[in-house]
């Protein structure tokens, strides 16, 4: 099963919004509502951030939003804070009881 | 409060084991899976697989298949990934997650387990 793909970087300023996407195919993203995106600091363990395509876990801040449309889902981060700065990765569900992660998305807050 | 609390950093020759346990507390360990996910330096998340507490089935991804072992050991609510013949790309950080209750998404963390395997 191969990784989904995310851009490697993306940047924004602070108090804007920026977009990851997470790209899949029919088999994965496309055919269910299964995807999740997780935080990482460096050096410290990832954090849950979205679960099934939009909800947020409890904590989490409404500035985090996600979307799913096709075989691509998104992450949008809003108002930028600069404890925003981390590695992002989304996952999903790819059937047969297995799961699939993103390369990561490294975003910069300038 | 949920906690996952992994073992501390081990050095390892190539051919060894190794075996990483994840302690949970903070919640009941059969309610839901524990995922293990391999992180190598300066890479990516690799989901390597889960295992059923309630049952103790492991399900591994297809690469991960062979040299790694999942098990538990539910009278002290501890997961555990061994590692067998460990060689020198397996040098890694090895998480453990609970799974969150809806299912394929991870919702708590241990601290994260570094392997390193040199000579």
């Amino acid at each position: 099963q191969s990784a989904l793909t995310q851009p490697p970087s993306a940047s924004g300023s602070l108090g804007q919004s920026v977009t990851i996407s997470c790209t899949g195919t029919s088999s994965d993203v496309g055919s269910y509502n299964l995807v999740s995106w997780y935080q990482q600091h460096p050096g410290k363990a990832p954090k849950f951030m979205i679960y099934e395509v939009t909800k947020r876990p409890s904590g989490v801040p409404d500035r985090f939003s996600g979307s799913k449309s096709g075989n691509t889902a998104s992450l949008t981060v809003s108002g930028l804070q600069a404890e925003d700065e981390a590695t992002y990765y989304c996952s999903s569900y790819v059937g047969n009881y297995n799961l699939v992660f993103g390369g990561g998305t490294k975003l910069t807050v300038l | 409060q949920v906690q996952l609390v992994q073992s501390g950093s081990e050095l390892k020759k190539p051919g060894a084991s190794v075996k990483v346990s994840c302690k949970a507390s903070g919640y009941t360990f059969s309610s839901t899976a524990v995922n293990w996910v391999r992180q190598a330096p300066g890479q990516g998340l690799e989901w390597m697989g889960w295992i059923n507490t309630k049952t103790g089935k492991p399900t591994y991804a297809q690469e991960f298949t062979g040299r790694f072992v999942f098990s538990l050991d539910t009278s002290v609510s501890t997961a555990y990934l061994q590692i067998i013949s460990l060689k020198a790309e397996d040098s890694a950080v090895y998480y453990c997650a609970r799974s969150h209750s809806t299912g394929w998404s991870e919702d708590y963390w241990g601290q994260g387990t570094l392997v390193t395997v040199s000579s």
